[in-house]
């Protein structure tokens, strides 16, 4: 398997621009999270579908935030407008069910908002 | 809600030598598991091993084990026969049914040749 792919590997953008991030769970996997990585933070979850529906979004932080996931095998995590504050690295993980089940995490996305 | 506890941020050990990192726990939880991550330097974050709450035996994966008092709610990593490879930020993580996971703030280690 190939495991969790995440698309792009770096972005650099600009102050209110648009960035969406992309991410490929493991075939097979019905759960998706997606995680924020910052040096003051740590590892904080944004959110997490299982069966392709969002189950908890409490950790996303402004309505300059949304994530999707269109069907099993894709979803989206998009920024909108993007502020420096957003820069961190965004990481994608699936797994079989849930917590109880072991979390594969994807290469991440470094993000940079200029 | 589920709280861990890293309380080393960093530790370093010599090739070759025993480092033991330490994680603790607060839940109410019965059945849950739990997880050491690491992080090297390119960021990936890589599944170490892993404990069900229900085993009474201790988890092993090669160089990597487990102490796992579930009374005293402790999860500490040992690391036998230290490499430089195993430099990297270790994270400890606990799940339970309908929960989201839960992670420590991480341990940095450095193995020095």
């Amino acid at each position: 398997d190939a495991g969790v792919i995440q698309s792009p590997r770096h972005e650099v953008t600009e102050m209110g621009q648009e960035v969406t991030l992309r991410c490929k769970p493991i075939s097979g996997h019905n759960s998706l999270f997606w995680y924020r990585q910052t040096m003051m933070r740590g590892l904080e979850l944004l959110i997490y579908f299982n069966n392709n529906v969002p189950i908890d979004d409490s950790g996303m932080p402004e309505d300059r935030f949304s994530a999707k996931m269109p069907n099993a095998s894709f979803s989206t995590l998009k920024i909108q407008p993007s502020e420096p504050r957003d820069s961190a690295v965004y990481f994608c993980a699936s797994s079989l069910r849930q917590s109880q089940e072991t979390q594969y995490f994807g290469p991440g996305t470094r993000l940079l908002v200029l | 809600a589920q709280t861990v506890t890293q309380s080393q941020p960093e530790m370093s050990v010599q090739e070759a030598e025993t480092v033991t990192l330490s994680c603790t726990y607060d839940t109410s939880e019965n059945n849950y598991y739990l997880f050491w991550y690491k992080q090297p330097p390119s960021r990936q974050m890589i599944l170490v091993i892993r404990q069900e709450a229900y085993k009474q035996q201790n988890a092993t994966e090669n160089r990597f084990s487990v102490n796992f008092q579930k009374a005293a709610k402790s999860f500490s990593l040992k690391i036998s026969d230290s490499q430089l490879g195993d430099t990297a930020m270790y994270f400890c993580a606990f799940g339970s049914s309908g929960s989201r996971l839960t992670f420590g703030e991480g341990t940095q280690l450095t193995v020095n040749p």
